[in-house]
């Protein structure tokens, strides 16, 4: 079993339509980040949180950490939001000190 | 433009041989770490380097090194390639350590023929 779960791994989506990418993970974390991975390959960093829910633009995020899991918010989603929306976890110490990744969900949204 | 840059941005070579690639980090940012992006692997960590010091170790290969310089640049090295080296290498670095964000490069596309 994957330490970082992604789910959906595809999601297909409508202009404007709010769309949800769920993050699930197993150890310990002091850190979650949500990259976005565009077409042509480059990452952007979007979120890195602790706790609670951060916003920038339309995007949202939030994390519970008893529960493990965070969520991906996007409103009224665009077309140049398709992308790759990668979860990332930072574990604690040693080699778990850095970045455990999932396995991205692939968004399309058609206009 | 995250700052960080990476050179080169594509490198084709042939099995059994070395390359180098290169990062600069952001100004200011002491950490560089090292990921790789493979299609069957996905994003894997090989290493981090805080101000010139290895900080922490992920699956890096014994093929594979690195190092950082005075000047906060770092390069990775990868020897006796095998096809199965063929991969995305990003660089990222942050201000300090991993409780940071990491703002990433470029990439490097590496094929191995």
């Amino acid at each position: 079993k994957n330490e970082v779960e992604q789910s959906p791994q595809n999601l297909t989506a409508q202009e404007g339509e709010f769309i949800t990418i769920n993050c699930s993970y197993s150890v310990g974390i002091s850190a979650l980040h949500w990259l976005q991975q565009h077409p042509g390959g480059g990452i952007v960093s979007l979120f890195m949180l602790s706790s609670g829910k951060k916003k920038h633009g339309r995007l949202i995020a939030t994390i519970n950490i008893q529960e493990k899991h965070s969520s991906l918010h996007i409103t009224a989603s665009h077309p140049r939001d398709s992308a790759v929306y990668i979860c990332a976890v930072k574990g604690y110490g040693g080699s778990q000190g850095n970045l455990i990744f999932g396995k991205g969900t692939k968004l399309s949204v058609k206009p | 433009d995250s700052g960080v840059t990476q050179t080169p941005k594509h490198l084709i070579t042939a099995t059994g041989q070395r390359v180098t690639l290169r990062c600069s980090p952001r100004s200011g940012d002491l950490s560089v770490y090292w990921y790789q992006q493979s299609l069957d692997q996905g994003l894997q960590f090989l290493i981090q380097y805080y101000n010139g010091e290895e900080r922490a170790k992920g699956n890096i290969l014994e093929r594979f090194s690195a190092q950082q310089f005075p000047d906060l640049h770092s390069e990775l090295n990868l020897s006796s390639l095998e096809l199965g080296d063929s991969a995305l290498y990003f660089c990222a670095s942050s201000v300090a350590g991993a409780n940071n964000e990491q703002f990433f490069g470029p990439g490097t596309r590496l094929t191995v023929l």
